[in-house]
């Protein structure tokens, strides 16, 4: 598809399971962001890739995220031990900039997120 | 501590008339923001952006203001149409990597 895809779109698990959301971004971007939207706030930035690097995770709340983007396309969010305070829109968003450091600035295209349930 | 506020979380506009939403920001480092638009269940969209080399941008009905000294921006749409009900998010590309900073959102109706 031309658009970020994310998957699952919805998905509930019980306190203490282990999650793994999905994202394919945009064909040929290199910069891959995931964002953690709660109810009624404003997405809040989680970690950043430039191809397969983590360059930024200063978002990440604990040490149960863990995100990964091996091959520098498809980029894994993993949620171990979910607790209830993780219930949220987690929000992908792929983008040709290459940082503030290189590249110009682009639009970043977000996904239309998963939102997980924890119950 | 938000480094982008947006703080009405709603606004309600008459059809035709202008909607104006507000943005403050509080690092004068940041240079260069966006606004995007989200409909229910979607991702946000962009919509328009402004460098601080400037104070305003127009694309169409929307326009963008920037009050650098007053680290204040603002979005106007004119005229209102009901399709452009949504939540509208403020942003900076103030991150340290590029990434992102939004704030909080302001849901706009545009009644017919």
């Amino acid at each position: 598809g031309a658009g970020v895809s994310q998957s699952p779109r919805y998905k509930v698990a019980k306190r203490g399971q282990d999650v793994a959301l999905r994202c394919d971004p945009i064909s040929g971007h290199v910069s891959l962001f995931w964002y953690q939207q709660a109810l009624g706030q404003g997405p809040e930035f989680l970690t950043y890739f430039q191809n397969e690097a983590q360059l930024d995770k200063s978002g990440l709340p604990s040490d149960r995220f863990f995100a990964e983007r091996p091959e520098g396309s498809v980029s894994t969010l993993k949620i171990q031990r979910t607790q209830q305070e993780d219930s949220a829109v987690y929000l992908c968003a792929s983008s040709l900039i290459q940082g503030k450091r290189g590249g110009r600035r682009t639009e970043a295209f977000f996904g239309q997120g998963t939102r997980l349930t924890v119950v | 501590d938000q480094q982008v506020k947006q703080n009405s979380p709603s606004l309600s506009v008459q059809e035709g008339r202008i909607s104006i939403l507000n943005c403050d920001y509080t690092n004068s480092m940041f240079d260069y923001f966006l606004w995007y638009k989200k409909y229910p269940a979607e991702g946000p969209t962009f919509l328009i952006s402004i460098s601080s080399i400037k104070d305003k941008n127009e694309d169409g009905r929307f326009t963008v203001f920037l009050n650098k000294s007053a680290k204040h921006l603002s979005l106007h749409i004119v005229p209102s149409q009901p399709g452009d009900s949504a939540v509208y998010f403020c942003l900076s590309d103030g991150g340290s990597q590029g990434n992102l900073i939004f704030g909080k959102g302001t849901k706009l109706s545009v009644k017919p």
